[in-house]
């Protein structure tokens, strides 16, 4: 299996920072990573996909990078809503699998 | 705009067998990816399998030897069953979509989630 690691695991921040969250995977995945924010008793949301694409609807504060091992996301402006956990994902090769988490809340 | 809705049975006892379904409203049931994934109290999310538009299947290899996905097309509903569950089954079970693009695309659609216990 592929795994995936995020860092920081956690992370406290304000309103407008710029946050960034990273995703390592033991074996390349080119683009095929997705990034996910979850809310306590909510699904998982889709942010982004393909690495970098923005998915619909999603807030152009929100932006992804990275291909093959190493992946980051990037929230410009932090904003209120935002304070979530958030996931990446790999879609390379089953069994699909995720990274642990970073779990972004208020300083 | 595609809705998932799952239901299922919310308690069991160890060693039967947990049963979901997931109903597809507002779009087409037959192009897409269709699938399971679980999150363990506390713990991350972890991938079940899923069944394709054409009825092939794709198990985690953790949970092969318990895991049935099915579909039936007419109803637009996928299902799951997973047997012998034991208290390491207790978790809330998401269904969600992989659109007809394919797995680059990501999970864009998910069920709302039912939280299933295992205990004696």
């Amino acid at each position: 299996d592929i795994q995936l690691t995020q860092s920081p695991s956690s992370l406290s921040a304000s309103v407008g920072d710029r946050v960034t969250i990273t995703c390592r995977a033991t074996q390349g995945i080119d683009y095929y990573l997705a990034w996910y924010l979850q809310k306590p008793g909510k699904a998982p949301n889709l942010l982004i996909y393909a690495a970098s694409t923005l998915q619909s609807g999603v807030p152009s504060r929100f932006s992804g990078s990275g291909s093959g091992t190493e992946f980051t996301l990037t929230i410009s402006s932090l904003q209120p809503e935002d304070f979530a956990t958030y996931y990446c994902q790999q879609l390379k090769s089953f069994p699909f699998t995720f990274g642990p988490g970073t779990k972004v809340d208020v300083k | 705009q595609v809705q998932l809705q799952q239901w299922g049975a919310g308690l069991l006892r160890p060693s039967e067998t947990l049963s979901l379904t997931c109903g597809v409203n507002g779009g087409s049931f037959s192009d897409h990816y269709w699938m399971f994934v679980r999150q363990s109290p506390g713990e991350g999310l972890e991938w079940i399998g899923e069944i394709n538009h054409s009825g092939t299947t794709n198990y985690n290899p953790s949970l092969k030897s318990r895991v049935t996905i099915s579909m039936d097309t007419s109803k637009s509903q996928f299902s799951l069953k997973l047997t012998s569950v034991t208290v390491a089954d207790t978790a809330v079970y998401y269904c969600a979509r992989i659109p007809s693009h394919g797995s680059l695309y990501g999970m864009d659609v998910w069920g709302q989630g039912t939280t299933v216990t295992v205990s004696s």
